[in-house]
Order: C-alpha cells, then structure tokens, then sequence
C-alpha cells in the first residue's frame, strides 16, 4: 500500500522560532508533486509549499521550507521565524495511483506558543 | 476568483437518516473529489470525478455512499442510511485537471470549507 507517514502527532514551538515537521512517504508515481498543506481551526486546507520531484533544489515560500531528499522518499517542512498563526495541523501529501489522486498523512499538530 | 464552494456547513442527524452534501468547484476545474477527515486524521478520498466520469470510487461504501457530478461542475455526495461512523468532515476540492502535469498543473488540489457531519 501506498502511504504517507507523519510521525509527529504533535509539536510546539515558542514564537520566532523554527521548527522542522517530518514525512515520509511512498510512490509509484515517476514524475510528481509534493504538498504541504495547513488547517487551520477553521477548517479550510490552504497550501503551504509544493516541491517538484525532479527538481534538486528545495522550494521555499517566505518562511516556509522544504528539505526534499528523493532517495529517502523524505520531505519535511521548515517553519522559520514561527508566528501564532502558524498554529494549524498540517499535512503532507502526495499524488497515488496514477491519477494524481493525493494521499495525506494523518498531520501534525503544530502549536506555536507566545 | 470564487473558491470551493460547500454546503452545508453543518448536519446533525440521527442514525439511519440520510443526508446530502453539494459541491461548486472552482470554475474551470475538471477534476473533482471527495474526501472524508475523521477527527484527528488526515484526509481519506472517497471519490475522484473527471469532468461527469468517475475516475476512481474505490474508497467509496457503495451500500451507503453515492456521488454524482451529472454536468460535469457541480456534485452532491449522498449517505443513507447514515451510521455513527460517518461522523466526519466531508471535504470537497477541485483541481485542474489529473493526468497532465505542467508547471501550472501540478496536482494543487483546492478545498472547500467543508461539512461537518454529526450522527447521533
């Protein structure tokens, strides 16, 4: 079975810090994309940051980014500077089964603390 | 530019009753999906449309769930008779189109706010 692995369950993090959230994950797929989305108590997933899997240089969105290693089939995200709302479960996910269908991991709720 | 459109946002009902969710995608998205968020977990996809083709239902409880997107835009998630378990969010999101990736097409999926579903 395809899966995507988030082994954080939860994390905090004191404001103006950084913190680094893991996924694992496992495709079939050649070429794709990655995500990373936020949740926010309202419910709505936004996206975050997505990465290329061809591409060998990490994205980065403002303070927002990615350590991709293909080889480990690993892709974590970076919160740098972390405000309070950055307070969110956030997901990663990506695209199974041929069809660019997106599997999501079970997230990690991030806390950032004043 | 209009977003994902879901509704409604909240349904309580009992067990065994039914209930409806309707979905607008983003105008101009061919791919639309399903998803049910259990509390506490990730998302789970029931339903993949292409356009008013189904591209992958395999997730879906066929004896209780049933999903249509006659026109191709618009689509209604049904489930009767509703069980305790089906309490959840139901997501809706749209994207592109699968199948094609390009730098503008990258399999982004944009959601809705959801439905939150009780069942008592």
């Amino acid at each position: 079975a395809q899966t995507v692995t988030q082994s954080q369950p939860e994390m905090s993090v004191q404001e103006a810090e950084t913190v680094t959230l893991s996924c694992t994950y496992d495709t079939s797929e050649s070429n794709y994309y990655l995500f990373w989305y936020k949740q926010p108590p309202s419910r709505q997933m936004i996206l975050v940051i997505r990465q290329e899997a061809y591409k060998q240089q990490n994205a980065t969105e403002n303070r927002f980014s990615v350590n991709f290693q293909k080889a480990a089939k690993s892709f974590s995200l970076k919160i740098s500077d972390s405000q309070l709302g950055d307070t969110a479960m956030y997901f990663c996910a990506t695209p199974q089964g041929g069809s660019e269908k997106l599997v999501f991991g079970k997230g990690t709720k991030l806390t950032v603390n004043p | 530019e209009a977003g994902v459109a879901q509704s409604p946002r909240y349904k309580i009902i009992e067990k065994r009753q039914s209930v409806a969710f309707w979905c607008n995608p983003i105008s101009g998205h061919a791919t639309l999906y399903w998803y049910q968020q259990i509390l506490g977990q990730g998302p789970k996809l029931l339903i993949q449309f292409q356009n008013n083709g189904v591209v992958d239902d395999s997730q879906l409880p066929k004896d209780r769930f049933s999903a249509e997107r006659l026109k191709g835009v618009d689509s209604t998630l049904k489930i009767q008779p509703a069980k305790l378990e089906d309490s959840a969010v139901y997501l809706c999101a749209s994207s592109l189109i699968a199948g094609i990736l390009t730098d503008l097409n990258t399999g982004e999926l944009f959601f809705g706010e959801g439905s939150r579903l009780t069942v008592l």
